[in-house]
């Protein structure tokens, strides 16, 4: 069975601009959560999605939005980019919200 | 405040010697899980243990074991006989019940061991 995968693998952007990362689940799954990782604040929950409604909200800023679509793909969005955006964004997935999740090989985000 | 405490910022073995992470987190739920996951270098977290709150039977895995004490609200974690593909970070993770939204998915991790296993 295929793992979950991410893309882009690498990205770079310049301040103020948007991105959209893309996470695709294990077949199967249906829970996708977001978690970023930073050297200075280590991983940080970003957002949860189940049934393509969020089930859970960390405590980012209103530009770090996502979504679930019917065949439980997941994106995330960052807009007006900073440099502390900079990071790496880290998708996971779960058979459903209670089972142990399994994560992509990330998105590494670079904000210049 | 931080949920989950790993103390060890890095610990250096020889390879074949055994390693223990802790691992400390704080909760006022009666139900929870417990994670270790482990990244390499390669960046992707990989799962390596779950364990619920009710389940306090500690357990071997091949090379991995685990010392799960509510009491001490402690979940560590050991590698024997180390090799050197174990060399990476090592993080432990707490998931609490969400009820507003009848949600587990949202992972508290800890800052992370460094292992360095080398030859």
């Amino acid at each position: 069975k295929a793992g979950v995968t991410q893309t882009p693998r690498y990205l770079i952007k310049t301040r103020g601009q948007q991105v959209t990362l893309s996470c695709s689940p294990i077949s199967g799954h249906r829970s996708v959560s977001w978690y970023q990782q930073t050297p200075g604040q280590g991983l940080q929950f970003l957002f949860e999605y189940f049934s393509e409604t969020q089930r859970n909200k960390g405590n980012f800023p209103g530009r770090f939005s996502g979504r679930q679509f019917s065949n439980s793909r997941s994106e995330m969005n960052v807009s007006t980019l900073e440099l502390g955006d900079s990071a790496l964004y880290l998708c996971a997935s779960s058979l459903s919200h209670s089972y142990e999740q399994y994560f992509g090989p990330g998105t590494r985000l670079t904000v210049t | 405040a931080q949920k989950v405490t790993q103390a060890q910022t890095e610990i250096s073995v020889v390879e074949k010697e055994d390693v223990t992470l802790d691992c400390v987190y704080e909760t006022r739920d009666t139900t929870y899980y417990l994670f270790w996951y482990k990244q390499p270098p390669s960046g992707e977290l990989v799962f390596l243990i779950r364990r619920n709150s009710f389940d306090e039977q500690n357990e071997i895995s091949g090379r991995y074991s685990w010392n799960f004490q509510k009491s001490t609200s402690s979940f560590n974690f050991t590698i024997t006989a180390s090799q050197v593909v174990d060399s990476a970070v090592y993080f432990c993770a707490l998931s609490e019940h969400q009820m507003t939204t009848d949600s587990w998915g949202k992972l508290q991790f800890g800052a992370g061991t460094q292992v360095v296993v080398t030859p």
